[in-house]
């Protein structure tokens, strides 16, 4: 089975950039996407296909893949970003494969 | 606007079975395949289930391989999964996906659109 990795946690002050990495082997070549959970909240999609940005979702979002690993970037981080953030690929043995989470924390 | 609604959600005991549904408006729904995503209490999620727009085809995360059946009524606008043998481990939230294509299995798979997620408690 395919597995992807994230780390737990993620503090990051108010206006900075926050990165949330998500590792897996040759991760590059599958598409990777990001959703974002508020608490006590449905998951939201902020990032697709590695670097697109569904409708809806701000410019301080960004994406990337390179190797073993995607990148989630939130430039200007706000208060309102603070959340748990899960990373998907898909693998034709697995299906949807989801990271653990990561808990962004904006202090 | 894009909309799911999950209902079906409970109480059940172990060895027992279950069916959820899926609302779906906004979209022409039988144009889009759909997914079950599950999430255990303060755990991570997990893709459990998907069918394609004409429910030709059906796709099972292996936990729940023989277990579990997907299906949709597009006449209904409706997705369902039908849960037998359920065990505590089966104990979660979970959501209605949407798929941003017919078919589903493709490296570029992912979920657009999520419902509020039912609540499955398998205990005795």
């Amino acid at each position: 089975s395919y597995e992807v990795t994230q780390p737990p946690s993620v503090s990051v002050s108010p206006g900075q950039t926050a990165s949330i990495t998500c590792s897996g082997e040759k991760l590059e070549d599958k598409y990777v996407c990001w959703y974002m959970q508020k608490s006590g909240q449905s998951p939201v999609l902020v990032i697709y296909q590695d670097t697109k940005r569904p409708s809806g979702i701000p410019e301080r979002f960004s994406g990337s893949n390179s190797g073993n690993t995607a990148t989630l970037t939130i430039s200007g981080t706000q208060a309102l970003d603070e959340a748990d953030y899960y990373c998907q690929a898909w693998d034709s043995s697995t299906g949807a494969s989801f990271g653990g989470g990561t808990k962004l924390t904006v202090l | 606007e894009v909309q799911v609604l999950e209902s079906g959600g409970g109480l059940v005991q172990p060895g027992g079975s279950l069916r959820l549904s899926c609302a779906a408006s906004g979209f022409t729904f039988s144009n889009y395949a759909m997914s079950w995503v599950r999430q255990a209490p303060g755990k991570g999620l997990e893709w459990v289930s998907a069918i394609s727009g004409g429910g030709g085809g059906t796709y099972y995360a292996d936990s729940v391989k023989g277990r579990f059946t997907i299906s949709r009524d597009n006449s209904k606008n409706t997705l369902y999964l039908q849960m037998s043998s359920l065990r505590a481990e089966d104990t979660a939230v979970y959501y209605c996906a949407k798929v941003p294509s017919y078919d589903y299995g493709g490296n570029s798979d992912h979920f657009d659109y999520w419902g509020q997620g039912t609540l499955v408690t398998v205990s005795s």
